[in-house]
């Protein structure tokens, strides 16, 4: 079965932390996908990768930034969290060598900032 | 204009009805058309995949894609209290690498 894994389901931060969320696909894709989640706004794209070291800007990507050492894992970093970066937060893997087209999603990681 | 547009509801039915969810989207690139259930405080969760178009059926669910007219569908047979979540379409052009969303349509089945 395909996974996609959130490292923290539910975070709460004080304004100016720093957070690292963390992603974990078993999947062997090549693409991974940063996500926001806000009632109303739908899913906006923040950031995301095609390869080890390699990203891509997506709607939103102020106020954060990514890592991808290894082609399992994609890490979302917000360097100095603020209160309007409290949003439901989805990683998504893909492969585009695959012909399928499909995207898969983790859990969600809900963070919270005070 | 949206490239994906989706009525959010939410829409309300009894047990045992039939549920039709749409989207329309603007992009005659898009080939790859998906339909994901997300419950309350989860991810979403891939329900449905079609490429190009047709129809495609797994189980109570039927999904329906219209490139001509740029429409896609979701039909819920029978529905049932645990069908009760957020659905969401989404699609990509022949690449695979750039997804579009619905806004997603809210249902709630009533026992």
């Amino acid at each position: 079965d395909v996974k996609v894994t959130q490292s923290s389901r539910y975070l709460v931060k004080r304004t100016g932390e720093k957070v690292f969320l963390e992603c974990v696909q078993d999947m062997d894709h090549e693409n991974m996908f940063w996500y926001r989640q806000d009632p109303g706004l739908g899913l906006r794209l923040i950031y995301f990768s095609y390869d080890v070291k390699m990203k891509e800007k997506g709607d939103i990507p102020e106020g954060y930034s990514v890592s991808r050492e290894k082609k399992e894992r994609f890490s979302l970093i917000l360097e100095s969290a603020s209160t309007n970066q409290t949003s439901m937060y989805l990683c998504a893997s893909s492969s585009p060598y695959r012909n399928t087209g499909e995207l898969f999603f983790g859990e969600g990681s809900r963070l919270t900032v005070l | 204009q949206k490239e994906v547009e989706q009525d959010p509801g939410p829409l309300s039915v009894p047990e045992g009805a039939i549920v039709s969810l749409n989207c329309t989207y603007s992009n005659s690139a898009f080939q790859y058309f998906m339909w994901y259930r997300q419950y309350s405080r989860k991810g979403p969760e891939l329900l449905m995949y079609t490429y190009s178009s047709g129809n495609k059926e797994d189980g109570r669910f039927t999904a329906q894609v219209d490139k001509s007219s740029k429409y896609i569908s979701l039909f819920i047979r029978d529905s049932q209290p645990s069908d009760s979540a957020t659905y969401l379409c989404a699609m990509s052009g022949v690449y695979g690498n750039q997804f579009y969303f619905g806004t997603g349509t809210s249902l709630t089945v009533i026992p």
